[in-house]
């Protein structure tokens, strides 16, 4: 079965740390862009950082440059977020996804197919 | 940064209704545009990538148009597991920006 599933969230003060991962099996996921995406409580969905399947091309949004770093082990078939100086406004329901990254006349699209069910970030004193 | 909108921002409908819901970009995206589903408490859901390319599995009441900066998003017959919220997303450019999303809830 292809999935994804995430870990690492929890309960962390204002300025403090967390690890999250993202495990993936059933597919290869070397080959595939990953990305994150979270979800403030009651709030839309937002776009947060991806990696491409060798490790060679991040991107990240800009209210997390500086703090949030995105990378991969394909070995351990594993996507990271080290998330540094964490702020109230970083809680949320944080989610792997995969890329299927399809692709026509030499024009490749995003198309997030395989999606992890979550993992809960609070940043609370 | 490129800026999505999305219209209406909620919707009641019925069974069997025809839906439509508008995204708008703030600049040119060409088709570089996705639609997700999202159901209270699940991961969202992808329907639709490159405007209008359906993807495998999805049922095909669903379907996609439009290309530069308005693309719509049509549920030919709504059936009862379709009320959920709809999101749309860019993808032409670094950040991604999804819409604000659609909440589309039963008449």
């Amino acid at each position: 079965e292809v999935q994804l599933v995430e870990s690492g969230g929890g309960l962390v003060q204002p300025g403090g740390s967390l690890r999250l991962s993202c495990a993936g099996s059933g597919f290869a996921l070397s080959t595939y862009w990953m990305t994150w995406l979270r979800q403030a409580p009651g709030k839309g969905l937002e776009w947060v950082a991806n990696i491409k399947g060798d490790g060679s091309d991040k991107n990240v949004v800009d209210s997390v440059k500086g703090r949030f770093i995105i990378s991969r082990d394909n070995a351990k078939k594993s996507i990271y977020l080290q998330m540094n100086s964490l702020r109230a406004e970083d809680t949320a329901v944080y989610y792997c996804a995969r890329d299927s990254n399809p692709h026509r006349y030499g024009h490749n699209w995003d198309a997030f197919d395989i999606w992890g069910q979550g993992t809960m970030v609070t940043v609370s004193s | 940064a490129i800026q999505m909108t999305q219209s209406p921002s909620s919707l009641s409908a019925s069974v069997g209704d025809r839906v439509t819901i508008t995204c708008r970009a703030s600049q040119d995206i060409r088709n570089d545009l996705g639609w997700y589903q999202q159901k209270p408490g699940k991961a969202p859901k992808l329907l639709i990538y490159a405007a209008s390319t359906l993807q495998n599995g999805v049922p095909s009441r669903f379907s996609g148009s439009g290309s530069g900066t308005d693309f719509t998003l049509t549920i030919s017959s709504l059936q009862p597991e379709d009320f959920a919220t709809y999101y749309c997303l860019q993808d032409y450019n670094y950040p991604r920006a999804f819409g604000p999303g659609t909440e589309v809830d039963i008449k």
